[in-house]
């Protein structure tokens, strides 16, 4: 257990809302990824972090954005939520910058945007 | 990024051996080749890795080939448990600070009982 905690688990919301997703570590670990998983697509990066403040962009970023602003929490927001962006979104850790460092995941948030 | 091939679903039988292939034909030589599972209704976990040597663990075992275009993750004696969804990913070492780690669509494993 890498101490990674999302939340919240499950969020029903309408369109046009604000939501917002928390993803919780307790390692103190430095790069935090937010992914999003739709069927028959796989994991996708949405936003990535590698360190307080500091964060960059995945390959399906439009319509989120994210922050950091003390190591343990990386929050992922949908400022206008939108019927696509109905998915499992997990997010991920590692501890190190090198390949062979293990990635941990947690065990993700089901979000439905009605 | 190189991008990695696998087979969309597979199926075995319970205690008996399953290989699952990857093929990764434009990968790298600063790239290490990592396993990840994801059990039903959980974020994936990690498997295990290697560079070009095959490496085994308490989990599977990983055969690469030696000119590292594929490799093969190998549960020894499948279970119920390892009903999962398979990814194979290439990791770039040289690369690691803008480390983007996409994971394709990966392959279904059903165990028949």
């Amino acid at each position: 257990d890498a101490g990674i905690t999302q939340s919240p688990r499950h969020k029903v919301t309408e369109t046009g809302t604000p939501v917002t997703l928390r993803c919780h570590q307790t390692e103190n670990h430095r790069y935090m990824y937010w992914y999003r998983q739709d069927p028959g697509h796989g994991l996708r990066l949405i936003h990535y972090s590698y360190g307080v403040k500091d964060t960059d962009k995945g390959e399906v970023s439009d319509g989120y954005s994210v922050s950091r602003s003390k190591t343990e929490d990386f929050l992922l927001t949908l400022e206008s939520a939108t019927s696509s962006q109905t998915s499992v979104y997990f997010c991920a850790i590692k501890s190190r910058d090198t390949a062979n460092e293990k990635l941990f995941f947690g065990s993700g948030t089901q979000l439905s945007v009605l | 990024d190189a991008k990695t091939t696998q087979p969309n679903s597979m199926e075995s039988n319970e205690e008996e051996p399953v290989h699952l292939p990857c093929n990764h034909s434009t990968i790298s030589g600063t790239d290490y080749i990592h396993w990840y599972r994801q059990l039903p209704s959980q974020g994936p976990e990690y498997v295990i890795h290697g560079l070009t040597s095959n490496v085994n663990n308490r989990m599977a075992s990983l055969a690469i080939a030696e000119d590292r275009k594929s490799s093969t993750l190998i549960l020894h004696r499948a279970t119920l448990r390892d009903a999962a969804v398979y990814y194979c990913i290439l990791r770039d070492r040289s690369n690691f600070g803008n480390e983007k780690l996409t994971f394709g669509t990966g392959t279904r494993l059903t165990i028949i009982p």
